[in-house]
């Protein structure tokens, strides 16, 4: 089964405006956590957010997660042009293992 | 900011080869992890490392891998007589605690082109 699901796969923004990228996951989940991507490059963690959690906030990002829709929402506000990157969310069911999702492509146009 | 590093970040390889792709973790964490993506598709766990052992494997992590703690410091993921499928990035990554409580430290990747 396909476990985290990104909608949509790319959003192109303008610099100032706000970025929602939505994650669906199909199992139950001990968390939730975003990553982002540079082209190429390696995954950083943004932010986790707790299966207990409802919302969570990390300077202009805000996650927010729905156990009972099996979602979640990962908005940056005030986007950047360094903002563009791919967006990950990852679920975390058993011990030791993510599951990642398919990925939002962001570009933030200056 | 502490950081996982990755050794080489671009290895090309002739198909049958063995690869040895190395990561350095973060030292005072306990989890190690790799995982891989081939160009365009998702992120894909394949392995996790504590005390020495596997903890849990994907179906991708089959006998032709196999990790190693050949220190204190180096975690390795080895590749045996590769194909060109597993051309791919392949991640390393650590974290403090089993769940992953503050999130996973992955490194830059490194680009293995098999061909």
């Amino acid at each position: 089964s396909q476990q985290g699901e990104e909608d949509p796969q790319a959003l192109s923004i303008q610099e100032g405006e706000n970025a929602t990228m939505n994650c669906s996951y199909k199992t139950s989940i001990n968390n939730l956590q975003w990553y982002r991507q540079n082209s190429g490059r390696g995954l950083v963690h943004l932010i986790l957010i707790r299966s207990n959690e409802r919302e969570k906030h990390s300077g202009r990002l805000r996650v927010t997660l729905d156990t009972s829709k099996k979602s979640s929402s990962l908005l940056i506000t005030a986007s950047r042009a360094a903002d563009t990157a791919s967006y990950f969310c990852a679920t975390e069911r058993g011990y030791q293992k993510v599951t990642f999702g398919t990925g939002t492509k962001l570009q933030v146009i200056p | 900011e502490p950081e996982v590093t990755q050794t080489p970040s671009h290895q090309v390889t002739q198909m049958g080869q063995e690869v040895i792709l190395r990561c350095v973790p973060i030292s005072n964490h306990l989890y190690f992890y790799w995982y891989r993506q081939i160009l365009g598709q998702k992120v894909e766990f394949l392995v996790s490392f504590y005390n020495n052992e596997i903890s849990e494997k994907s179906e991708i992590f089959d006998d032709q891998f196999s990790v190693e703690r050949p220190d204190g410091s180096n975690f390795t993921l080895k590749i045996r007589s590769t194909k060109l499928e597993d051309s791919a990035m392949y991640f390393c990554a650590s974290s403090e605690g089993g769940r992953g409580e503050n999130g996973y430290t992955f490194g830059s990747g490194t680009r293995l082109t098999v061909v």
